[in-house]
């Protein structure tokens, strides 16, 4: 079974400044699919980013950048520019690419941002 | 174009009772996903309904159940419920036809209260 282990229970960071968040996996596999959600207060879970397992190369959107070390299972997401909005409950999760439909979770990181 | 719906948003029952929690996938989406959230933890995979079947099941009681309509809509039930089945209770969907990417979209979800 896939453990996703989110390390930081909370982060704090100043408005413009920027946060990076951890998270560890256990997995034999090689080929998967890691993602960061958010669920901001209001609850509705939104996809932030993804990263291929075969991809090298780290995913970034807009603000949003990963840092993913396949060797040390290791897949981080790294907030440039926090704005206000940015507050809310960051899960890494873990999708196995071989016929597992579901999504394993970490326990989460709840990000304050700081005006 | 609507997104996933959940219902009813707050739900409050006594131990030993029955649940019904409704979804409506995404428009365009043919497979369902239900996730439970304990407060302060990561969601947990329960099963997943494609082409009216359940695929995949986690590691949840058969007191948990599922349904999937022909609309794609699908159905959670819940028997005997216990204290320890408070949660929020997430329903995703997605496309089969995309499983490679099989990006997820989450509903608000349910809060479900035993009391």
């Amino acid at each position: 079974a896939q453990t996703v282990t989110q390390s930081q229970p909370e982060m704090s960071v100043q408005e413009a400044e920027t946060v990076t968040l951890s998270c560890t996996y256990d997995t034999s596999e090689s080929d998967y699919y890691l993602f960061w959600y958010k669920q901001p207060p209001s609850r509705q879970m939104i996809l932030v980013i993804r990263q291929e397992a075969y991809k090298q190369q780290n995913a970034t959107e807009n603000r949003f950048s990963v840092n993913f070390q396949k060797a040390a299972k290791s897949f981080s997401l790294k907030i440039s520019d926090s704005q206000l909005g940015d507050a809310a409950m960051y899960f890494c999760a873990y999708r196995s690419a071989r016929g597992d439909y579901k999504l394993s979770f970490g326990a989460g990181t709840t990000v304050t941002v700081r005006a | 174009d609507a997104g996933v719906t959940q219902s009813p948003t707050h739900l409050i029952k006594t131990r030993g009772q029955q649940v019904t929690l409704r979804c409506s996938p995404k428009s365009g989406h043919d497979t369902v996903s239900w996730y439970q959230q304990a407060l302060g933890q990561g969601p947990q995979f329960i099963f997943q309904y494609y082409e009216e079947e359940e695929r995949q099941r986690g590691n949840f009681p058969d007191r948990f159940s599922g349904h999937q309509f022909p609309n794609y809509s699908s159905e959670l039930n819940v028997n005997a419920l216990l204290l320890g089945d408070s949660a929020l209770y997430l329903c995703a969907s997605s496309l089969a036809r995309l499983a490679e990417y099989n990006e997820q979209f989450f509903g608000p979800g349910t809060r479900l209260t035993v009391l």
